[in-house]
């Protein structure tokens, strides 16, 4: 089964510094890739889906890039509510395998 | 609007049986997969498995085959998650997701969780 593996598993920025969260798969999966947001206390809510396609609704700051084994979230400009857990999501076939996760937090 | 109802907070015994539910509105209950997903308390999310409600196909993760039984109704367009016999360590948070047919696999919308608590 494929592995997703995102790095770091913990970051601390400040408010208005470019954050950057790394999945890597272990065999590639096009861009059959998603990221999720949970903030503290709540339900995942999907952000990006096909590696790169900002879901409607989704702040402009945050988007996704890559292909293959190695994709990014970013967020250009760390705003206070954007504190939570990010995880990515192979989806192409099963098992549909979460990351890790990465908590982001605010220095 | 789109949405995903999961039943109330569980608290049971370890060997008792549990079946949680979630119910689909405002979209083709037939149209797409179900999935759930299960989160332990302050980790990460694990996928359990998913059904397709037309015609039942369910697929599980290897870490949870033969442990939890997916189903569904579809005359109520709701899927269930079940138990036969729980275990202290089934404790956890669980959310039901809708999954799209095709490339469109992202979990999107996500149902509102159900804790289940298991402890003797």
């Amino acid at each position: 089964d494929i592995r997703m593996t995102q790095s770091p598993s913990s970051l601390s920025a400040f408010v208005g510094d470019r954050v950057t969260i790394t999945c890597r798969a272990s065999q590639g999966i096009s861009d059959y890739l998603a990221w999720y947001q949970q903030k503290p206390g709540k339900i995942p809510k999907l952000l990006i889906y096909a590696a790169s396609a900002l879901q409607s609704g989704v702040p402009s700051r945050f988007s996704g890039s890559g292909s293959g084994t190695d994709f990014t979230l970013t967020i250009s400009s760390l705003q206070p509510e954007d504190v939570a857990t990010y995880y990515c999501q192979k989806y192409n076939i099963v098992p549909l395998t979460f990351g890790g996760g990465t908590k982001v937090e605010i220095k | 609007e789109v949405q995903l109802a999961q039943s109330g907070a569980e608290v049971k015994k370890p060997g008792e049986s549990l079946k949680i539910s979630c119910k689909a509105s405002g979209f083709s209950f037939t149209s797409y997969w179900i999935g759930w997903v299960r989160q332990m308390p302050g980790k990460g999310l694990e996928w359990i498995g998913i059904i397709y409600p037309p015609d039942s196909d369910t697929r599980y993760s290897p870490a949870f085959q033969g442990q939890v039984t997916i189903s569904v109704d579809k005359s109520i367009s709701t899927a269930y998650l079940q138990w036969s016999s729980l275990k202290a360590s089934d404790s956890a948070m669980y959310y039901c997701a809708r999954r799209g047919v095709g490339s469109a696999g992202w979990f999107d919308p996500w149902g509102q969780g159900t804790l289940v608590t298991v402890s003797s």
